[in-house]
């Protein structure tokens, strides 16, 4: 079983609707998450960290289920420049705080 | 805010030779730097972490004595790929690490292709 897992995708989505997506992850002493949003043929750049209370970045909602042992990215007011795909990433302090990265959830947005 | 800069961003070698790839960060000082392969389709596969003025600690299965790390300086580590081969053909990535943070910012990439 992978350590971080993700619906490969491709999500459809319209431009101007909502997408949401999860991450489950297999470790439970995870102590941290990311998403990283990565465009075809380019480095990740960080989207947002998750925090235990859930947050809100613009049009970005993450939330962190730790029971369930997943993390949501919510995507509302789709733009054509989302268009991507999106890492979960989580951090296990007993793996000397390495980041383990999911393969990635490919979103396409279109007009 | 974190840029990283990375060098060669792409670059064909033929089979035999070394090639080393440079990443800076730009704008912090990094302890910890770490160098990851992304093939094709597939996600980041962590190779090894770089600290600063101290060994490179590598995954499993990576081969330290082919994928040498330097990390000589707080806003520069260097991989150089020895001997390389067809299969080592691939998107190296190295990323710095924010201080006081486990947020990583990642270099733009280089592309290798070994013919």
């Amino acid at each position: 079983r992978k350590e971080v897992e993700q619906d490969p995708g491709p999500f459809n989505v319209p431009e101007g609707a909502t997408v949401a997506f999860n991450c489950t992850y297999s470790n439970s002493a995870s102590q941290s998450f990311f998403w990283y949003r990565q465009d075809c043929r380019k480095e990740p750049k960080l989207l947002m960290s998750v925090y235990s209370s859930g947050n809100e970045d613009g049009r970005f909602t993450a939330q962190l289920n730790r029971a369930s042992q997943y993390i949501s990215l919510l995507i509302r007011d789709s733009k054509l420049s989302d268009s991507a795909t999106y890492l979960c990433v989580a951090r296990l302090k007993a793996a000397g705080n390495k980041l383990t990265f999911g393969g990635g959830t490919r979103v396409l947005v279109k007009p | 805010g974190a840029v990283v800069s990375q060098h060669p961003s792409w670059v064909i070698c033929k089979s035999g030779t070394s090639v080393k790839i440079e990443c800076r960060s730009l704008d912090f000082q990094a302890t910890t730097m770490f160098w990851y392969r992304q093939f094709p389709k597939q996600s980041l596969m962590l190779m090894a972490t770089s600290n600063e003025g101290s060994k490179a600690t590598y995954e499993q299965g990576v081969e330290k004595d082919k994928f040498l790390i330097n990390h000589a300086s707080l806003t520069l580590s260097t991989l150089t790929v020895t001997s390389a081969h067809p299969e080592d053909s691939s998107f190296y990535i190295c990323s710095a690490r924010w201080p006081f943070s486990y947020e990583q910012y990642f270099g733009p990439g280089t592309r290798l292709t070994v013919t």
